[in-house]
């Protein structure tokens, strides 16, 4: 199976700031890797997918970059409804697998 | 608009099987495949398995390999989830998404699915 690991595990920020979130996977998966956003209680929503590729709905200052086996999350601007836990999934093969999430915290 | 809509919150003793439906609407049911995901309370997302609605293929995470089943009904635009031989450590909110080639693009409410003695 293909591991994911997501770095920092815990991230403190403030309003404005710019954060980026980094994932590695233990083997190429290519661009085939997304991002989801989850806020407590509430079902993850899909923000990045095919590594760079923004969903639909999702504001612009989400963008992510990256091939291969490192890719990065970044918020351009922090905004007070941004504060949730973000996880990244590679979908190169199955099983399908998830990194183990990195909560965004307010500073 | 795509919906995916799945059943309420269960209780089950261990040893005993839960199934979970899942129904999907808003889209053509045949042209996307549904995937599973658990997360226990305050863990991450585990992937569990994937069936297509068009041919009835599946994949399953080893992990759960024998123990779980996915089923479809395509007049109903239904997905079955089914975990058997559970386990205190089953306890875990269940949800189901459509899988746009492996992105999963769209999530169903989640089911509490809760195994206790």
């Amino acid at each position: 199976d293909i591991q994911m690991t997501q770095s920092p595990s815990t991230l403190s920020a403030s309003v404005g700031d710019r954060v980026t979130i980094t994932c590695r996977a233990s083997e190429s998966i290519s661009i085939w890797l997304a991002w989801y956003q989850q806020k407590p209680g509430k079902a993850p929503n899909l923000i990045i997918y095919k590594a760079s590729s923004l969903e639909s709905g999702v504001p612009s200052r989400f963008s992510g970059s990256g091939s291969g086996t490192e890719f990065t999350l970044t918020i351009s601007s922090l905004q007070p409804e941004d504060f949730a836990t973000y996880y990244c999934q590679q979908y190169k093969s199955f099983p399908w697998t998830f990194g183990q999430g990195i909560k965004v915290e307010i500073k | 608009q795509v919906q995916l809509v799945q059943s309420g919150t269960d209780a089950r003793k261990p040893g005993a099987s839960v199934r979970v439906s899942c129904k999907a609407s808003g889209y053509t049911f045949t042209s996307f495949a549904v995937s599973w995901v658990r997360q226990a309370p305050g863990q991450g997302l585990v992937w569990m398995g994937w069936i297509s609605p068009y041919n009835g293929d599946t994949k399953y995470a080893q992990e759960f390999q024998g123990r779980v089943t996915l089923t479809t009904e395509t007049p109903t635009t239904t997905v079955y989830m089914e975990l058997s031989g559970l386990r205190s450590d089953d306890t875990a909110m269940y949800f189901c998404l459509r899988d746009n080639g492996g992105a999963l693009d769209y999530w169903g409410q989640g089911t509490l699915v809760t195994v206790s003695s």
